[in-house]
């Protein structure tokens, strides 16, 4: 069974401090996905990994993907109130179709 | 583009007792899922489908969960009986899929469903 562990589960932060969240597992994924979801809402789709090592930056947001393909991380520079959120990372299995979520990692950022 | 659709946003109901929940996933879109997402939890896969074929349903309860997805289109997920473990969030999912599988989840705003 695919598992993906996500850590911290619940953050708290100030505003202009910076943070990693961690997504890993002992599975190989053929790529894997960041989410943020806000309450009453779907989870949103930030960004799409692919390549083993692979880094993509979305504005404050750096996404890196394990070269093995089986950990992800996310890093958000200065931090700011509207980066409060749950954010899900979310593998897809090689060979497959399934999508798997990891458990979250709930952000609230104080002003 | 309308997004996914899905009713009725909230549902309570007593236990044992039967509820169906319906989605529209956007228009194309081969694949569907539902996902139960537990509250301080991440979505949970009960079912995917790809047109009107289920790749997975390994983790559907299917002594109360049934879901079907009409034509390839439309998608219902049933539970009955309900029990007080499945109050929860469930959400639906369309995306396109490639041979990758990378395709974008596109959620609907899901249905919230309160057992008593």
């Amino acid at each position: 069974t695919q598992l993906l562990e996500q850590s911290p589960q619940f953050l708290s932060i100030q505003e202009g401090e910076n943070l990693t969240v961690y997504c890993n597992s002992s599975s190989v994924f053929s790529s894997l996905q960041w989410y943020r979801q806000e309450p009453g809402e779907g989870p949103v789709l930030l960004v799409t990994v692919v390549t083993g090592g692979e880094v993509k930056k979305l504005k404050r947001l750096t996404f890196q993907f394990g070269d093995a393909r089986k950990d992800s991380s996310l890093h958000i520079t200065a931090a700011q109130p509207g980066d409060t959120g749950l954010y899900l990372c979310a593998g897809a299995g090689t060979g497959g179709f399934k999508t798997i979520f990891g458990a979250g990692t709930r952000l609230f950022v104080k002003a | 583009e309308a997004g996914v659709a899905q009713s009725p946003r909230y549902k309570i109901i007593e236990k044992r007792q039967s509820v169906a929940f319906w989605c529209n996933p956007i228009s194309g879109h081969a694949t569907l899922y539902w996902y139960q997402q537990i509250l301080g939890q991440g979505p949970k896969l009960l079912i995917q489908f790809q047109n009107n074929g289920v790749v997975d349903d390994s983790q559907l309860p299917k002594d109360r969960f049934s879901a079907e997805r009409l034509k390839g289109v439309d998608s219902t997920l049933k539970i009955q009986p309900a029990k007080l473990e499945d109050s929860a969030v469930y959400l639906c999912a369309s995306s396109l899929r490639t041979l990758v599988n990378t395709g974008e989840l596109f959620f609907g705003e899901g249905s919230r469903l309160t057992v008593l």
